[in-house]
């Protein structure tokens, strides 16, 4: 049974960067593309970004000029980094299994991250 | 980029009655070499995690109820529930993963009317 448990900071202010951590229990690691997407209260989802095992990664470009991955294979742990933030970047980050044809199978919990001054 | 969008943006719809979610791309998400639609359904309810449905257009996920049918090719998608249920009420998605960036439609909320 795979499980991703996530973790981090939720409470922001503007201008500081939002740090997640998402452990993978079960399943490979290796296998598989480990992707964030967020959901800013009352919208949709919106792809971050992803990463795989040998830290090879692809973004949204709307974020790209402060959006961060980085994986710890050794502890089956991938992490996200956000700078910069603004009340715009609140919203749930959700952790998610990306499976060799694209869709995302298995989701962490979800963290509300707010940015407040 | 793609955009996706879904109509309507909400629906209420009697108990055992069929549901219908619409979503279209704004460009074609077949790939051509494979012949397989790189479109995804999921469901979203309030304090869960989004939970995937349907994958390459009409394939449905393991143990998810057969109620649940997806078509569709190209450019135009259809989530179809056969007799909405009562626990079916959520906000569904699709989402195009034919290229990066990858995206979704705005939701659509289903109800019992």
């Amino acid at each position: 049974q795979v499980q991703l448990q996530q973790w981090g900071a939720g409470l922001l202010k503007p201008s500081e960067t939002l740090s997640l951590t998402c452990a993978v229990y079960g399943g490979s690691f290796s296998d598989y593309y480990w992707s964030w997407i967020r959901q800013p209260p009352g919208k949709g989802l919106e792809w971050v970004g992803e990463i795989n095992h040998n830290g090879r990664t692809n973004y949204n470009p709307s974020l790209k000029s402060r959006v961060t991955t980085s994986v710890d294979a050794s502890k089956n742990q991938f992490s996200l980094h956000l700078s910069s933030v603004t009340a715009a970047d609140t919203a749930v980050y959700y952790c998610a299994r990306k499976v060799w044809s694209g869709e995302l199978d298995y989701w962490g919990q979800g963290t509300l991250v707010t940015v407040s001054s | 980029d793609i955009v996706m969008t879904q109509s309507p943006d909400s629906l209420a719809v009697s108990l055992g009655e069929r549901a219908t979610i619409d979503c279209k791309s704004s460009q074609t998400v077949l790939y051509s070499s494979n012949n397989r639609n790189y479109l995804a359904w999921y469901q979203l309810k309030p304090g869960q995690p989004p939970k995937l449905l349907i994958y390459w257009a009409s394939t449905r996920e393991s143990g998810v109820p057969d109620r649940f049918s997806g078509s569709g090719s190209g450019t135009d998608f259809t989530l179809t529930i056969s007799s909405l249920q009562a626990e079916d009420v959520a906000v569904y998605y699709c989402h195009q993963y034919y290229t990066t960036p990858y995206s979704f439609g705005q939701g659509t909320k289903l109800e019992i009317k």
